[in-house]
């Protein structure tokens, strides 16, 4: 069965810390991963993708992810958390023969000052 | 460019009435995707449609059903509606398959 794992509801990180999020997933294809924010009241943003090549992406606002095939996952990492980055944040795959993403329950990360 | 755009932001219905939801993709792309996102299902795929046919379908009753136009804007329709129904509706636009999936600020839709 085709889903996605995010296995903290809730993580809380001091302003200046690094934030680790983690994601796994079980797809039968060659998956295309994504991380995606939301904040209160707002549609999703595009943090960064994955569709093949160098396994460790580069995406918005100083967010990385690294692809490990072999323990399917696609964590989310940020060296420095800064206040700004609360929200709640998404993981979901998808294919390269279609648009229907499946998204993880979402971690909801907060940020003390 | 333009983002894409959802109209209306908010909409307040009774059960048993139906609604339509707009969307407006980003331009130039064909791709137009739905999600249905409530705190007990989470984020859920309705339907996707690509130069106006349905391309792929979610698993939701047929009260769910959405066209789309040659201009690429697309409509979802919700007919005969259940307090279950309330929900944020996003849509998502994309140039085609196998490419990122850019979201509007969605649809709030409260049915009482």
């Amino acid at each position: 069965a085709q889903s996605v794992t995010q296995p903290d509801i809730h993580i809380t990180v001091s302003e200046g810390a690094s934030l680790e999020l983690r994601c796994n997933y079980s797809y039968g294809a060659t998956p295309y991963l994504f991380w995606y924010v939301q904040s209160p009241g707002q549609g999703l943003q595009l943090l960064l993708k994955y569709f093949s090549g160098d396994t460790l992406v580069q995406g918005i606002k100083g967010f990385e992810a690294e692809f490990k095939r072999s323990q399917s996952s696609f964590n989310l990492r940020k060296p420095s958390v800064h206040w700004s980055d609360a929200a709640e944040y998404f993981c979901a795959v998808g294919g390269g023969a279609t648009n229907k993403l499946i998204f993880g329950t979402g971690t909801l990360l907060a940020v003390q000052p | 460019k333009a983002g894409v755009t959802q109209t209306p932001r908010y909409l307040i219905k009774t059960r048993g009435q139906q609604v339509t939801l707009s969307c407006s993709p980003i331009s130039g792309h064909r791709s137009v995707s739905w999600y249905q996102q409530t705190p007990g299902q989470g984020l859920q795929f309705l339907f996707e449609y690509f130069s106006e046919t349905q391309r792929n379908k979610g698993n939701f009753p047929g009260r769910f059903s959405g066209r789309q136009f040659s201009n690429s804007r697309s409509e979802m329709n919700v007919s005969t509606l259940e307090l279950g129904d309330s929900a944020l509706y996003l849509c998502a636009s994309s140039r085609d398959s196998g490419y990122e999936q850019y979201f509007g600020p969605g649809t709030r839709l409260t049915v009482t």
